[in-house]
């Protein structure tokens, strides 16, 4: 069963916010959401995790709804080179249990 | 080094040949984990390290996949009699923590197995 949803596609113009939503409704209290990027032929990448306060780093920033069902994945000036595929990830304490959906495939446009 | 190594980079396999794929985590990395990424997919988990204990391998698809990390450090995840549906890439990740924790992983750039 996929712990999140996501759209599997969206265009985005260069220098503009990409805004990436995630739907996690059955989410419990102890997981937490992880996103990665992976671009065209590389390993995944990892760019931020949190648990319910919103969270910001040099990658990106991530905002958690009160209730935790969803999630926001924030690139403020997006480039080209931030095109990729954009996975959200809901998991527990126990540090094998990162499960991969399909993610968003992101095109940033020029 | 300073990310996580994976070789070769691309292995063309006839079909019924085994296959050995190699794995190098980052230096000290207690966890190394393996997945499987079909074409227009997101990967897939296979197996799961700590230290040299094999403490997950539910994702395993048959028992011609097997992995082993006999010193803690290089993984190898060896199939054996190849099949076509076993075409796809193979990604290693590792990550400091132990069993719980909430590191991220480090990705490998994955070997790409083709199998004809």
């Amino acid at each position: 069963d996929a712990k999140t949803t996501q759209p599997p596609s969206m265009d985005c113009a260069e220098g503009r916010a990409a805004n990436l939503p995630c739907n996690h409704s059955t989410i419990s209290g102890n997981e937490y959401v992880y996103w990665y990027r992976q671009i065209h032929s590389q390993g995944p990448q990892y760019i931020i995790h949190g648990l319910k306060n919103n969270e910001t780093n040099e990658m990106a920033s991530l905002i958690i709804t009160e209730d935790r069902k969803s999630s926001t994945l924030i690139l403020p000036h997006a480039t080209l080179r931030d095109t990729a595929v954009y996975y959200c990830i809901v998991r527990g304490y126990n540090n094998n249990d990162m499960r991969f959906g399909a993610g968003t495939r992101l095109t940033v446009k020029p | 080094g300073a990310g996580v190594s994976q070789s070769p980079r691309y292995k063309v396999a006839k079909r019924g040949q085994d296959v050995a794929l190699r794995c190098d985590p980052i230096s000290g990395h207690v966890s190394l984990f393996w997945y499987q990424q079909a074409l227009g997919q997101g990967p897939e988990f296979l197996t799961y390290f700590q230290n040299e204990a094999q403490l997950d391998k539910s994702g395993l698809p048959s028992d011609r996949f097997f992995a082993e990390r006999p010193e803690g450090s290089v993984s190898t995840l060896k199939i054996q009699r190849t099949q076509q549906e076993d075409s796809a890439v193979y990604l290693c990740a590792s990550s400091l923590v132990g069993a719980t924790g909430l590191g991220g992983y480090t990705f490998g750039s994955g070997t790409r197995l083709t199998v004809v």
